[in-house]
């Protein structure tokens, strides 16, 4: 089944706990973003990529770092997380440039950090 | 920065009922994308609409495009208890690499 998964689902950590929330596609998509999902935001751009070793920053990156090694993982890293970087993480995929073709979400990442 | 607004931001209605959403922007596009979002849940893309496109459908849904006012509404026909969901329209304001999100209209569709 065609897909991207995201891990974990649900988090509770602490105010500079380093932690990672991985997303793989199986879909062979060269495209992969991060969003996060605020009340009342709507979804905000975090990063971008568009191939391997291949990465831009979104509209806030502040606070997070991504990396692509191979096509289909692209984790985000929170290196030391704060209290206003709690919300809901989306990662999608897409087969050609995010804003001009479909794009396929995982099914989110809760995040509270205390 | 929200490129795209949709109003209302909160719509009720009975089953059967149709249901329509707006969408404004402030700058030119190449594309503008509506998707669903069910409580908590990964967006599912509806439709994709070019700049030069002015009306497209899919089955009960028509989304039409105004580029002269910059603005977009998504039709729901007939709608069921399950199109209950938040929608969003999106944007490709600056690049075609980077997408913005309105902040959405939470639709309820009362059985």
């Amino acid at each position: 089944e065609a897909q991207v998964t995201q891990n974990p689902r649900y988090l509770i950590t602490v105010t500079g706990k380093k932690l990672t929330v991985t997303c793989s596609q199986n879909m062979n998509h060269e495209y992969m973003s991060w969003y996060r999902q605020d009340p009342g935001l709507g979804l905000r751009q975090i990063y971008y990529s568009m191939n391997v070793e291949v990465t831009d920053k979104g509209d806030v990156p502040e606070g997070y770092k991504v990396s692509r090694k191979e096509k289909r993982n692209f984790p985000l890293i929170l290196e030391s997380p704060s209290p206003n970087q709690t919300s809901l993480y989306f990662c999608a995929s897409s087969p050609r440039p995010t804003g001009v073709d479909t794009q396929y979400f995982g099914p989110g990442t809760r995040l509270t950090v205390l | 920065s929200q490129q795209g607004e949709e109003d209302p931001q909160a719509l009720s209605i009975q089953e059967g009922e149709n249901a329509t959403m707006n969408c404004s922007y402030k700058t030119s596009i190449n594309n503008l994308q509506w998707y669903r979002q069910n409580s908590g849940r990964g967006l599912v893309h509806l439709i994709l609409i070019r700049s030069n496109e002015r009306e497209k459908h899919s089955g009960r849904l028509r989304v039409t495009l105004d580029t002269s006012k910059k603005s977009s509404s998504l039709l729901i026909t007939a709608s069921r208890a399950a199109d209950t969901a938040s929608y969003f329209c999106a944007t490709d304001k600056d690049s075609s690499y980077k997408l913005i999100f309105g902040s959405g209209t939470r639709l309820l569709v009362r059985p």
